[in-house]
């Protein structure tokens, strides 16, 4: 079965410092990894995703996320937090073999970025 | 990029009201789309896969005759609440994946459905 752990309810941060998101997964297979991110009442807007390649990935807005097999995680990470940062962060994950299955999603992680 | 339209965005409503919601791929076509359920402050929790064309797989504990979905094209997937009470008030997500990409495409997201059930 698949599984994603995000530990953390919650990370503050003050603008301009350095940001990580954690996120840890279990998947039988090989792993196609994702990180979205939901504003208040909104969908999912994606960020970046892991398929094969480069273990350092680069999406929008600024954010990347490396994937380290050997720990199963792939944290998200930013250089310089901005305010418009704050919202919720979901880490995801699917089986390579599924072509037709569904993101599993881990419980979110809150990030607030304080001026 | 890929748009998927969610609709209504909130919805509040009598118990024992039946309430659809409307999910559409605008600019591509998905053979599936994936319905979601999220409660406040807390992850999405995966209720059904709607394939185009056949029966949707549910998730284990979501009952199928309570949360009807049709999935006639592809780029609709509708999602019926019936018979509605208020333990069914949530935030509503739909989903989908565009046709022509394999597993590695990532799936674009409605901007939800807030149901309220008084």
């Amino acid at each position: 079965a698949q599984s994603v752990a995000q530990p953390e309810d919650q990370v503050n941060v003050a603008e301009g410092n350095p940001l990580t998101v954690k996120c840890t997964y279990s998947v039988s297979g090989n792993p196609y990894l994702f990180w979205y991110v939901q504003y208040p009442n909104r969908g999912l807007q994606f960020l970046l995703k892991y398929i094969t390649g480069d273990n350092l990935v680069k999406g929008s807005y600024g954010f990347e996320a490396e994937f380290n097999k050997s720990q199963t995680s792939f944290h998200l990470k930013k250089p310089s937090a901005l305010v418009s940062d704050s919202a919720l962060y979901f880490c995801a994950v699917r089986d390579g073999k599924g072509a037709g299955t569904a993101l599993i999603f881990g419980k979110g992680t809150t990030l607030s970025v304080s001026s | 990029g890929a748009v998927v339209s969610q609709h209504p965005s909130r919805v509040i409503c009598k118990s024992g009201t039946s309430v659809k919601i409307e999910c559409r791929s605008l600019d591509f076509q998905a053979t599936t789309m994936f319905w979601y359920r999220q409660f406040p402050k807390k992850s999405l929790m995966l209720m059904a896969t709607s394939n185009e064309g056949s029966k949707a797989t549910y998730e284990q504990g979501v009952e199928k005759d309570k949360f009807l979905i049709n999935h006639a094209s592809l780029t609709l997937s509708t999602l019926t609440v019936t018979s509605a009470h208020p333990e069914d008030s949530s935030f509503y997500i739909c989903s989908a994946r565009d046709l022509q990409g394999v597993s590695n495409q990532p799936q674009h997201f409605g901007d939800g459905t807030r149901l309220s059930i008084l």
